[in-house]
């Protein structure tokens, strides 16, 4: 069964510094994997996606993630966090036929300290 | 063009009660889904529908039923309210490349 797992419940950054988010997953097939944005009181809104090709992805807002197959990982990153970026962030991975049933990992909240 | 909307924005239950969440969308799409979110948690998938008049259960069906009479609207019908189903539920349109969602639907039960 497909399993996502964000290891880091939260986690604080000045700042101006590097960010990294950790998402491991469990999936018998290439993946589709995502990741999600959510500020407070809000939906979710899509970062990125890979789906194939290139392992290297770009998004929005300056963020970028890295799926690497041998660990079973799709981390985020972003060099330089802004203020605004506090929220908190899914990821996720996708199983199609049917209804493409996406499946969460339970998020990783992120704090911005000036 | 509003995309997805979900009323209401907040509710209050008493156990036992029932509701009607309501989820609508312009983006004419086939795919809709409802999802609870728990504190701490992902979201967990109650329900979907490929299309108007198909539906099919998700990771957390019990306590919900659904029905999809038109491509915009997806209601998600909860009987008998209890505690357990306290969330935020939130809608979302859309299939592989991107889900986009509702603002969500905060249910507190008591």
């Amino acid at each position: 069964a497909q399993s996502v797992t964000q290891p880091d419940i939260h986690i604080t950054v000045s700042e101006g510094a590097s960010l990294e988010l950790r998402c491991n997953y469990s999936y018998g097939a290439t993946p589709y994997l995502f990741w999600y944005v959510q500020s407070p009181g809000q939906g979710l809104q899509l970062l990125l996606k890979y789906f194939s090709g290139d392992t290297l992805v770009q998004g929005i807002k300056g963020f970028e993630a890295e799926f690497k197959r041998s660990q079973s990982s799709f981390n985020l990153r972003k060099p330089s966090v802004h203020w605004s970026d506090a929220a908190e962030y899914f990821c996720a991975v996708g199983a199609p036929g049917g209804g493409f049933k996406t499946i969460f990992g339970a998020g990783t909240r992120l704090f911005v300290k000036a | 063009n509003a995309g997805v909307t979900q009323t209401p924005k907040f509710r209050i239950l008493k156990i036992g009660q029932s509701m009607t969440l309501q989820c609508a969308q312009d983006m004419n799409h086939n795919y809709m889904y409802w999802y609870r979110q728990d504190p701490g948690m992902g979201l967990k998938l109650i329900y979907y529908s490929v299309g108007a008049g198909i539906t099919d259960k998700g990771e957390v069906p019990n306590g919900y039923n659904v029905s999809r009479s038109t491509t915009e609207d997806f209601p998600l019908r909860l009987e008998l309210a209890a505690p357990s189903q306290t969330s935020v539920y939130f809608c979302a349109v859309g299939y592989a490349d991107t889900q986009y969602f509702g603002p969500g639907t905060r249910l507190t039960v008591l």
